[in-house]
């Protein structure tokens, strides 16, 4: 298994530029969701899904939308960048009642907002 | 969920047991304690969780005191590659709704 993947591993945009932040898991996970992390800052929730065709806010939604149309990908849009969007955005899956809440991360994307 | 409180670093020398604290005084009774790691720039890594029982596994153990409203991690044999951001994270099991991370410990290990 290749687990949770997140592409690209690196990006950079000018203010207003719209793009999509890739995730994708092979472990059949049902919970789907996007953190961001900022420096010397813990993750923050920024949407989360329960189910293909199911997603809801977390914490610091405003700015990104998502869908989740299957099991395994659920992609992160950017819809006009700002700075303040400059961070680390991580993606994680877990499944309901696997070690309760144990989710698997993907390794992030580094998103610099010019 | 209930607030955690870590202290924001901690050193432990190489080969010696790393004790870690958590104070999540306000917990609920179906509340579990969580620990995670985060090593430099990479996603978070699942360690340990627990209810009120201390638990092991291959990587550490709990000790969760009677009263729930503290908790300690302890990692038995710390070498380098332990140096890690470590979170306490307090949930009911099964939420969908994500993690909440506060700004963990730093650990850092000497040689």
């Amino acid at each position: 298994n290749a687990g949770v993947t997140q592409t690209p591993k690196f990006q950079v945009l000018k203010t207003g530029q719209s793009m999509t932040l890739q995730c994708a898991q092979d472990m059949n996970h049902e919970y789907m969701s996007w953190y961001r992390q900022d420096p010397g800052m813990g993750l923050r929730l920024i949407h989360y899904s329960v189910g293909a065709g199911i997603t809801d806010q977390g914490e610091v939604p405003n700015g990104y939308n998502v869908s989740r149309s299957t099991t395994e990908d659920f992609p992160l849009r950017l819809l006009s960048a700002a700075p303040s969007q400059t961070s680390v955005y991580f993606c994680a899956s877990s499944k309901p009642g696997l070690a309760g809440n144990e989710q698997f991360f993907g390794p992030g994307t580094r998103l610099t907002v010019l | 969920d209930a607030k955690t409180t870590q202290p924001p670093s901690m050193d432990c020398a190489e080969g010696r047991a790393a004790n870690l604290p958590c104070n999540h005084s306000t917990i609920s009774g179906n509340e579990y304690v969580y620990w995670y790691r985060q090593i430099h720039s990479q996603g978070p890594q699942y360690i340990i969780h627990g209810l009120k029982n201390n638990e092991t596994n291959e990587m550490a153990s709990l000790i969760i005191t009677e009263d729930r409203k503290s908790s300690t991690l302890i990692l038995p044999h710390a070498t380098l590659r332990d140096t890690a951001v470590y979170y306490c994270i307090v949930k009911a099991r099964g939420g969908a709704d994500g993690l909440t991370f506060g700004k963990g410990t730093h650990l850092i290990i000497q040689p």
